[in-house]
């Protein structure tokens, strides 16, 4: 099955620098690639996501890039506010097959940004 | 919208209790899924529905019984639970699971403490 490695486990930046999370997965076949946001108390919250058929995709601060060789992909946040502190999880995906519907998730990253 | 919503926020019950989680949506969404999360790790797939037929069961334990009334409502009956089932349930919702993959949206979650 698919496995998902994500780093760092914590980050921690100051109020206007950039952030950068990174995840690898082991399983070729996936092409979704989806990036969910979670604060204290709360459910996931889906930021961003990216297919196989796009290297880049941004929305305002956040950006994501995908290498479909080296099977990895990052988030990029740049201009960090004190409310993107919150942990961050990765997560992928395919099309195909019996899991079909199933997300493999990262371990999260904790990310805080002190003011 | 891509709202999610879970009632109740948060439930304490017995180890002889019953009790039920809902779960509601009205994005159109035919694919409905029960996740359970323990502190500090990812959210663990437990069952996922699609056009209100349980398509997937991650071999959760018989204490745990899902319903779909209708492809609006995701109901999660719960019966002689154990302490170690304490945790934050997510309910999420997804346009459809097959053959294609579309966004997965998470509610907030009920928060089980079982004594």
């Amino acid at each position: 099955g698919e496995n998902v490695e994500q780093h760092p486990s914590t980050l921690s930046v100051q109020e206007g620098d950039s952030a950068v999370i990174k995840c690898t997965y082991s399983d070729s076949a996936s092409n979704y690639f989806p990036w969910y946001k979670q604060e204290l108390g709360k459910g996931p919250q889906l930021i961003i996501d990216i297919r196989s058929n796009v290297g880049e995709k941004k929305d305002q601060r956040i950006a994501v890039t995908l290498n479909k060789t080296a099977k990895h992909f990052s988030l990029h946040i740049t201009e960090t506010q004190p409310e993107d502190s919150a942990v961050y999880f990765c997560a992928a995906k395919r099309d195909s097959g019996g899991s079909n519907y199933k997300l493999t998730f990262g371990k999260g990253t904790l990310l805080t940004v002190n003011p | 919208d891509t709202e999610v919503t879970q009632t109740p926020k948060h439930l304490v019950m017995g180890m002889t209790n019953k009790k039920s989680l809902k779960c509601e949506q009205h994005m159109g969404h035919r694919a409905m899924y029960w996740y359970k999360q323990k502190a500090k790790k990812p959210p663990e797939l437990m069952f996922v529905y699609s056009y209100e037929k349980l398509s997937i069961n991650e071999s959760v334990p018989s204490r745990f019984s899902p319903e779909c009334p209708n492809s609006s409502l995701l109901n999660l009956h719960l019966h002689a639970l154990q302490p170690e089932d304490s945790a934050l349930y997510l309910c999420a919702s997804s346009l459809s699971g097959g053959g294609t993959t579309y966004e997965q949206y998470f509610g907030p979650g009920t928060r089980l403490t079982v004594t």
